[in-house]
């Protein structure tokens, strides 16, 4: 069970829009679904898209989420200061199991 | 309010014994699945494995499997990690994670414990 694969790091200037991927396979982000996590150094993680594209209550509409294939894209829009963390993806794997990805970090330029 | 609150921060040696502890508050506790998650210095989130509270049924991630134990208390609502024997590539950030019930993702997370092992 490997970790899903993220791009190590990701820019973009204040108001861009960044994407980061997130690739896995038919037993995990393919046929199941993807969570993403944003975590800022030295705390904890916190979840910022479910069920592949749904945002929880009080998460920025600036954050939104696709899956294509064996592929999960988390989008961020008007890049802020603030944006800038850790991200994750997170997929079942079946059989009660779940991976994470190898985590992007997002910097803002 | 739903909060999981972890026990402190460890430092053990090589080859010694550790439990530490998750304990869920605010929600009916045997009824939500339970990860222990581990991140190791300047690295990313590993998931180690799962278990529910109501009949104490735990996975492991191949990765961990054999190396920890995930328990359960549910007179006391509390998740446990252990350890047999440490090791110095054991030395992370532990956090514990509620699922969520309807959906599959981690909702709740404990604060973290950090386990330093070394000699």
């Amino acid at each position: 069970q490997s970790a899903l694969t993220q791009p190590a790091s990701v820019s973009g200037s204040p108001g861009q829009s960044i994407t980061i991927s997130c690739t896995g396979t038919s037993s995990d982000v393919g046929n199941n679904r993807v969570s993403w996590y944003q975590q800022y150094p030295g705390r904890v993680p916190k979840v910022m898209i479910y069920d592949d594209s749904k945002r929880p209550s009080g998460v920025s509409d600036r954050f939104s989420a696709s899956k294509s294939g064996n592929t999960a894209s988390l989008t961020i829009s008007g890049l802020r200061a603030d944006d800038e963390a850790g991200y994750y993806c997170c997929s079942y794997a079946g059989s009660s199991t779940y991976v994470f990805g190898n985590g992007t970090k997002v910097t803002v330029l | 309010e739903v909060q999981l609150v972890q026990s402190g921060a460890e430092v053990k040696k090589p080859g010694e014994s550790l439990k530490i502890s998750c304990k869920g508050s605010g929600y009916f506790f045997p009824s939500y699945w339970i990860a222990w998650v581990r991140q190791m210095p300047g690295k990313g989130l590993e998931w180690m494995g799962i278990i529910y509270p109501g009949d104490s049924d735990a996975t492991y991630s191949p990765s961990f499997q054999g190396q920890v134990t995930i328990s359960v208390d549910r007179s006391i609502n509390t998740a446990y990690l252990q350890w047999s024997s440490l090791k110095a590539s054991d030395s992370a950030m532990y956090y514990c994670a509620r699922q969520n019930g309807d959906f599959l993702f981690w909702e709740f997370w404990g604060q973290g414990t950090l386990v330093t092992v070394s000699s």
